[in-house]
């Protein structure tokens, strides 16, 4: 059972590049999400999906864009990559949302924007 | 808006002590919180969760209590090892929620 896999582990983009994380999940969950962690500071969420068609944004969007592709498949698009996203990024995913039930995380992608 | 706090200092204890880490709150009333553990360079894993109607809940070494009067949570390891090093996040959900909120964690060395 592989849980929630999330691809690139490490990247390094140049300032402005694009790129795509992916992430999916195998335990038939509806709601996925997408954290960043900066160093010292909590997890912050970036966009989540509560389920399969639903996109909504979370406390940091600006400057990403998701996919919810189908119900194992959340991505994450950087368009135009800058140095404020450095971060190490972890999708999760939960059978739903309010917290009633355990998310289940990615072992993230560390991303260097220089 | 709402806060959640823990310690930000890491936290030592001797191997076989009790380590009690804290998680309290503001401007939110959870009808749940969870308890996760984070080893460096890994995702978060989940430890336990506990209701707002649930004062306190026990998994092996762990113990979670949840004071919705004190807008508290203290996360207990008992007879720590080495091995339970790592941060501890605490996050909040609830009805009409979308998603946990996490605080930033609380690093816990157990020297042996």
């Amino acid at each position: 059972n592989a849980g929630v896999t999330q691809t690139p582990k490490f990247q390094v983009l140049k300032t402005g590049q694009s790129m795509t994380l992916q992430c999916a999940q195998d335990m038939n969950h509806n709601s996925m999400y997408w954290y960043r962690q900066d160093p010292g500071m909590r997890l912050r969420l970036i966009y989540y999906s509560a389920s399969e068609g639903t996109t909504d944004k979370g406390e940091v969007p600006n400057g990403y864009n998701v996919s919810r592709l189908n119900k194992r498949e959340f991505s994450l698009r950087l368009e135009s990559a800058a140095p404020s996203q450095t971060s190490v990024y972890f999708c999760a995913s939960s059978e739903e949302g309010t917290g009633e039930t355990e998310a289940f995380f990615g072992q993230g992608t560390r991303l260097t924007v220089v | 808006s709402q806060k959640i706090e823990q310690n930000s200092e890491a936290l030592n204890i001797q191997e076989g002590k009790t380590a009690t880490l804290t998680c309290n709150y503001t401007n939110y009333s959870p009808a749940y919180l969870q308890w996760y553990r984070q080893d460096p360079g890994r995702g978060p894993v989940f430890l336990l969760l506990i209701r707002e109607n649930e004062k306190e809940k026990r998994k092996e070494r762990l113990k979670v209590t949840f004071d919705t009067t004190l807008k508290q949570s203290l996360f207990h390891i008992t007879a720590s090892q080495p091995a339970d090093s790592a941060t501890y996040l605490c996050a909040l959900g609830g009805t009409g929620r979308r998603a946990l909120t996490f605080g930033s964690g609380t690093r816990l060395q157990v020297q042996p």
